[in-house]
Protein backbone atom coordinates (compact mmCIF):
# COMPACT_ATOMS: atom_id res chain seq x y z
CA UNK A 1 0.00 0.00 0.00
CA UNK A 2 0.91 3.67 -0.33
CA UNK A 3 3.76 4.91 2.14
CA UNK A 4 4.92 8.23 3.40
CA UNK A 5 8.14 8.12 5.34
CA UNK A 6 8.86 11.48 7.30
CA UNK A 7 11.79 12.18 8.73
CA UNK A 8 13.70 12.91 11.08
CA UNK A 9 11.28 11.31 13.77
CA UNK A 10 12.62 13.56 16.46
CA UNK A 11 14.45 17.56 16.22
CA UNK A 12 15.36 19.15 19.50
CA UNK A 13 16.67 22.86 18.52
CA UNK A 14 17.12 25.94 20.39
CA UNK A 15 14.87 29.09 20.26
CA UNK A 16 16.08 31.04 17.29
CA UNK A 17 17.37 28.13 15.64
CA UNK A 18 15.58 26.63 11.98
CA UNK A 19 13.91 23.68 11.65
CA UNK A 20 12.61 21.40 8.43
CA UNK A 21 10.62 18.28 8.43
CA UNK A 22 10.74 16.00 4.68
CA UNK A 23 8.32 13.94 3.49
CA UNK A 24 8.37 10.90 1.12
CA UNK A 25 6.62 9.09 -1.17
CA UNK A 26 7.38 6.06 -3.45
CA UNK A 27 4.83 7.26 -5.38
CA UNK A 28 3.42 10.44 -6.82
CA UNK A 29 0.33 12.02 -4.69
CA UNK A 30 -2.11 13.93 -5.80
CA UNK A 31 -1.97 15.62 -2.52
CA UNK A 32 -0.38 16.74 0.50
CA UNK A 33 -1.14 17.98 3.90
CA UNK A 34 0.32 19.02 6.55
CA UNK A 35 -1.20 18.88 10.37
CA UNK A 36 0.34 20.24 13.80
CA UNK A 37 -0.42 18.51 16.83
CA UNK A 38 0.58 19.73 20.71
CA UNK A 39 1.32 17.58 23.35
CA UNK A 40 -2.20 15.92 24.72
CA UNK A 41 -3.84 17.53 21.97
CA UNK A 42 -5.22 16.40 18.30
CA UNK A 43 -4.07 17.08 15.18
CA UNK A 44 -4.66 20.70 13.56
CA UNK A 45 -4.36 21.17 9.81
CA UNK A 46 -1.90 23.93 8.66
CA UNK A 47 -1.83 23.27 4.86
CA UNK A 48 -2.54 21.69 1.17
CA UNK A 49 -0.08 21.53 -1.30
CA UNK A 50 -1.83 20.82 -5.02
CA UNK A 51 0.37 22.04 -7.52
CA UNK A 52 3.81 20.60 -8.70
CA UNK A 53 6.81 22.73 -7.39
CA UNK A 54 3.84 24.70 -5.20
CA UNK A 55 5.39 26.66 -2.47
CA UNK A 56 3.33 28.21 0.09
CA UNK A 57 4.04 30.88 3.34
CA UNK A 58 2.15 31.04 6.56
CA UNK A 59 4.06 34.00 8.48
CA UNK A 60 7.80 31.84 9.37
CA UNK A 61 6.71 28.43 7.86
CA UNK A 62 7.71 27.25 4.63
CA UNK A 63 6.34 24.46 2.87
CA UNK A 64 7.30 22.80 -0.54
CA UNK A 65 5.77 20.11 -2.64
CA UNK A 66 8.37 18.57 -4.82
CA UNK A 67 8.08 19.14 -8.51
CA UNK A 68 7.61 15.26 -9.32
CA UNK A 69 4.90 15.25 -6.30
CA UNK A 70 7.14 12.66 -4.62
CA UNK A 71 8.53 14.62 -1.69
CA UNK A 72 7.30 17.75 0.33
CA UNK A 73 8.87 19.88 2.87
CA UNK A 74 7.75 21.96 6.06
CA UNK A 75 10.68 24.71 7.48
CA UNK A 76 9.93 26.87 10.36
CA UNK A 77 12.51 30.01 10.59
CA UNK A 78 13.54 31.23 13.44
CA UNK A 79 11.38 28.43 15.92
CA UNK A 80 9.65 29.71 19.18
CA UNK A 81 8.97 27.35 21.84
CA UNK A 82 5.12 28.00 20.36
CA UNK A 83 6.28 25.78 18.01
CA UNK A 84 6.77 22.61 19.99
CA UNK A 85 4.59 19.74 18.73
CA UNK A 86 4.34 17.04 16.53
CA UNK A 87 4.15 17.70 12.55
CA UNK A 88 2.38 14.94 9.88
CA UNK A 89 2.37 15.28 6.50
CA UNK A 90 -0.12 13.24 5.01
CA UNK A 91 -0.93 12.55 1.13
CA UNK A 92 -2.72 10.84 -1.14
CA UNK A 93 -2.10 8.71 -4.37
CA UNK A 94 -5.68 8.77 -6.54
CA UNK A 95 -8.62 7.85 -4.93
CA UNK A 96 -6.53 6.27 -1.93
CA UNK A 97 -7.87 7.87 1.39
CA UNK A 98 -5.46 9.75 2.94
CA UNK A 99 -2.21 8.07 4.74
CA UNK A 100 -0.26 10.07 7.19
CA UNK A 101 3.63 9.72 8.03
CA UNK A 102 4.43 8.88 11.15
CA UNK A 103 5.51 12.72 12.21
CA UNK A 104 8.56 14.59 13.17
CA UNK A 105 8.46 16.06 16.94
CA UNK A 106 9.78 19.15 17.68
CA UNK A 107 10.95 20.17 20.74
CA UNK A 108 12.38 23.95 21.49
CA UNK A 109 14.44 25.26 24.03
CA UNK A 110 14.45 28.42 25.25
CA UNK B 1 -20.21 25.18 16.41
CA UNK B 2 -18.98 22.68 18.47
CA UNK B 3 -17.03 20.79 15.85
CA UNK B 4 -16.12 17.02 16.27
CA UNK B 5 -16.82 16.01 19.95
CA UNK B 6 -15.79 12.38 21.46
CA UNK B 7 -16.62 10.96 24.00
CA UNK B 8 -15.01 9.40 26.26
CA UNK B 9 -12.09 11.25 27.20
CA UNK B 10 -10.46 8.30 29.14
CA UNK B 11 -11.71 4.95 28.91
CA UNK B 12 -10.06 1.38 31.15
CA UNK B 13 -11.05 -1.86 29.90
CA UNK B 14 -10.61 -5.28 30.53
CA UNK B 15 -9.21 -8.00 27.91
CA UNK B 16 -12.66 -8.89 26.64
CA UNK B 17 -14.82 -6.11 27.12
CA UNK B 18 -16.69 -4.55 24.76
CA UNK B 19 -17.15 -0.69 24.32
CA UNK B 20 -18.19 2.03 21.65
CA UNK B 21 -16.53 5.72 21.33
CA UNK B 22 -18.65 7.87 20.10
CA UNK B 23 -17.81 10.82 17.32
CA UNK B 24 -20.31 13.56 16.75
CA UNK B 25 -20.10 16.76 14.00
CA UNK B 26 -21.90 19.48 13.53
CA UNK B 27 -20.03 20.68 10.69
CA UNK B 28 -22.81 18.81 7.79
CA UNK B 29 -19.54 17.06 6.86
CA UNK B 30 -20.13 13.92 4.75
CA UNK B 31 -16.88 12.43 5.06
CA UNK B 32 -16.03 10.66 8.54
CA UNK B 33 -13.27 8.93 9.91
CA UNK B 34 -11.59 6.85 12.83
CA UNK B 35 -7.90 7.14 13.03
CA UNK B 36 -5.20 5.25 16.46
CA UNK B 37 -2.19 7.00 17.16
CA UNK B 38 0.35 4.62 19.08
CA UNK B 39 4.01 6.02 19.77
CA UNK B 40 6.48 5.77 16.63
CA UNK B 41 3.09 4.91 14.37
CA UNK B 42 1.42 7.78 13.68
CA UNK B 43 -2.03 8.20 12.43
CA UNK B 44 -3.36 5.17 11.33
CA UNK B 45 -7.11 4.49 9.54
CA UNK B 46 -9.20 2.23 11.33
CA UNK B 47 -12.62 2.89 9.26
CA UNK B 48 -14.22 5.87 7.39
CA UNK B 49 -17.62 6.65 5.95
CA UNK B 50 -17.93 8.55 3.22
CA UNK B 51 -22.03 9.43 3.83
CA UNK B 52 -25.01 8.13 5.60
CA UNK B 53 -25.63 4.16 5.46
CA UNK B 54 -21.58 3.72 3.36
CA UNK B 55 -18.96 2.38 5.66
CA UNK B 56 -15.29 0.74 4.82
CA UNK B 57 -12.16 -0.69 5.88
CA UNK B 58 -9.02 1.34 6.71
CA UNK B 59 -5.50 0.38 7.44
CA UNK B 60 -6.13 -1.40 10.36
CA UNK B 61 -9.88 -2.32 10.66
CA UNK B 62 -9.64 -5.72 12.99
CA UNK B 63 -11.03 -5.59 16.09
CA UNK B 64 -13.64 -2.69 15.14
CA UNK B 65 -16.85 -2.28 14.06
CA UNK B 66 -18.97 1.19 12.98
CA UNK B 67 -21.75 2.19 11.33
CA UNK B 68 -23.28 5.36 10.06
CA UNK B 69 -26.82 6.36 10.47
CA UNK B 70 -26.71 9.48 10.23
CA UNK B 71 -24.69 12.30 9.16
CA UNK B 72 -23.84 13.68 12.65
CA UNK B 73 -22.62 10.28 14.04
CA UNK B 74 -19.84 7.80 14.00
CA UNK B 75 -19.64 5.47 16.54
CA UNK B 76 -16.48 2.79 16.69
CA UNK B 77 -17.40 -0.57 18.72
CA UNK B 78 -14.54 -2.58 20.32
CA UNK B 79 -16.22 -5.87 20.35
CA UNK B 80 -13.90 -7.57 22.41
CA UNK B 81 -10.96 -5.48 23.79
CA UNK B 82 -7.69 -7.28 23.46
CA UNK B 83 -4.33 -4.94 24.88
CA UNK B 84 -3.11 -4.46 21.57
CA UNK B 85 -6.18 -1.94 21.30
CA UNK B 86 -4.19 0.65 24.01
CA UNK B 87 -4.29 3.76 21.89
CA UNK B 88 -5.63 6.59 21.27
CA UNK B 89 -8.18 6.92 19.00
CA UNK B 90 -8.90 9.84 17.36
CA UNK B 91 -12.66 10.59 14.82
CA UNK B 92 -12.04 13.24 12.07
CA UNK B 93 -14.21 14.69 9.52
CA UNK B 94 -14.22 16.40 6.56
CA UNK B 95 -16.46 18.38 3.86
CA UNK B 96 -16.85 15.88 1.48
CA UNK B 97 -13.71 13.56 0.08
CA UNK B 98 -11.98 13.48 2.95
CA UNK B 99 -8.47 12.70 1.00
CA UNK B 100 -8.60 16.22 -0.51
CA UNK B 101 -10.32 18.42 2.37
CA UNK B 102 -9.24 20.01 5.38
CA UNK B 103 -9.58 16.95 8.63
CA UNK B 104 -11.13 18.25 11.05
CA UNK B 105 -9.97 15.67 14.24
CA UNK B 106 -11.84 15.17 17.40
CA UNK B 107 -10.10 15.79 21.37
CA UNK B 108 -9.75 12.05 21.45
CA UNK B 109 -10.33 8.98 23.69
CA UNK B 110 -7.05 7.88 25.11
CA UNK B 111 -8.19 3.91 25.97
CA UNK B 112 -6.46 1.44 27.75
CA UNK B 113 -6.93 -2.38 27.78
CA UNK B 114 -6.04 -4.14 30.91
Amino acid sequence: GQQVMQIPQYQHVQEGEDFTTYCNSSTTLSNIQWYKQRPGGHPVFLIQLVKSGEVKKQKRLTFQFGEAKKNSSLHITATQTTDVGTYFCAGTEGYSTLTFGKGTMLLVSP
Amino acid sequence: NAGVTQTPKFQVLKTGQSMTLQCAQDMNHEYMSWYRQDPGMGLRLIHYSVGAGITDQGEVPNGYNVSRSTTEDFPLRLLSAAPSQTSVYFCASSYSQGRTDTQYFGPGTRLTVL
